[in-house]
């Protein structure tokens, strides 16, 4: 058990181009969150997955934000036409699932910083 | 709309002190709560799980407490250490439905100890 990972952990992009984040959970975790978190602030909500369904998807993410999780096992993450206000830090979960209370698990987070 | 706050935002105590850190939340149909460490640049870590039903939990120098009907919690750290310097996140599940998925957190505590 290695742990949630997370690749890129800095990333540093112009307004405008497009940034994609990888994620790979615990591999017998069948549930995958991505958060956002800015400076200063708890972690926000983005969306989740359970195998590979979205099931539950933030107000936070616009239409620029897409996540998949091809097969139900590692997910990701992109932004499109990025934006400064995009700069965070991104943070994955993964839990066991099939108990409402399970841990989350998270990884290290990618930094995104949009100049 | 569940809103989550921590208080006090930051905490400077000497080593040996014990301490208790404080969350509360507005709505009371949770599932379970959460509290999570943060290190500077770096992912979250779980500490301590408590069910709905449950009224404490333990671990270590760790205790954390849940008084579902009031919406609180509290989390008591015992014999502080420099190594116990860190940001200090509560996070509640929502009980169902939409909020299935998602974790609300805090803006944390941040902790510094000194030796």
């Amino acid at each position: 058990d290695t742990g949630v990972s997370q690749d890129p952990r800095h990333k540093i992009t112009k307004r405008g181009q497009n940034v994609t984040f990888r994620c790979d959970p615990i591999s017998e975790h069948n549930r995958l969150y991505w958060y956002r978190q800015t400076l200063g602030q708890g972690p926000e909500f983005l969306t989740y997955f359970q195998n590979e369904a979205q099931l539950e998807k933030s107000r936070l993410l616009s239409d620029r934000f897409s996540a998949e999780r091809p097969k139900g096992s590692f997910s990701t993450l992109e932004i499109q036409r990025t934006e400064q206000g995009d700069s965070a830090m991104y943070l994955c979960a993964s839990s066991a699932g099939g108990d409402v209370g399970e841990k989350l698990f998270f990884g290290s987070g990618t930094q995104l910083s949009v100049l | 709309k569940q809103e989550v706050t921590q208080i006090p935002a930051a905490l400077s105590v000497p080593e040996g002190e014990n301490l208790v850190l404080n969350c509360s939340f507005t709505d009371s149909a949770i599932y379970n709560l959460q509290w999570f460490r943060q290190d500077p640049g770096k992912g979250l870590t779980s500490l301590l799980l408590i069910q709905s039903s449950q009224r404490e939990q333990t671990s270590g120098r760790l205790n954390a407490s849940l008084d579902k009907s009031s919406g609180r919690s509290t989390l008591y750290i015992a014999a502080s250490q420099p190594g116990d310097s860190a940001t200090y996140l509560c996070a509640v599940r929502g009980a169902g439905g939409t909020s299935y998925g998602k974790l609300t957190f805090g803006q944390g505590t941040i902790l510094t100890v000194h030796p």
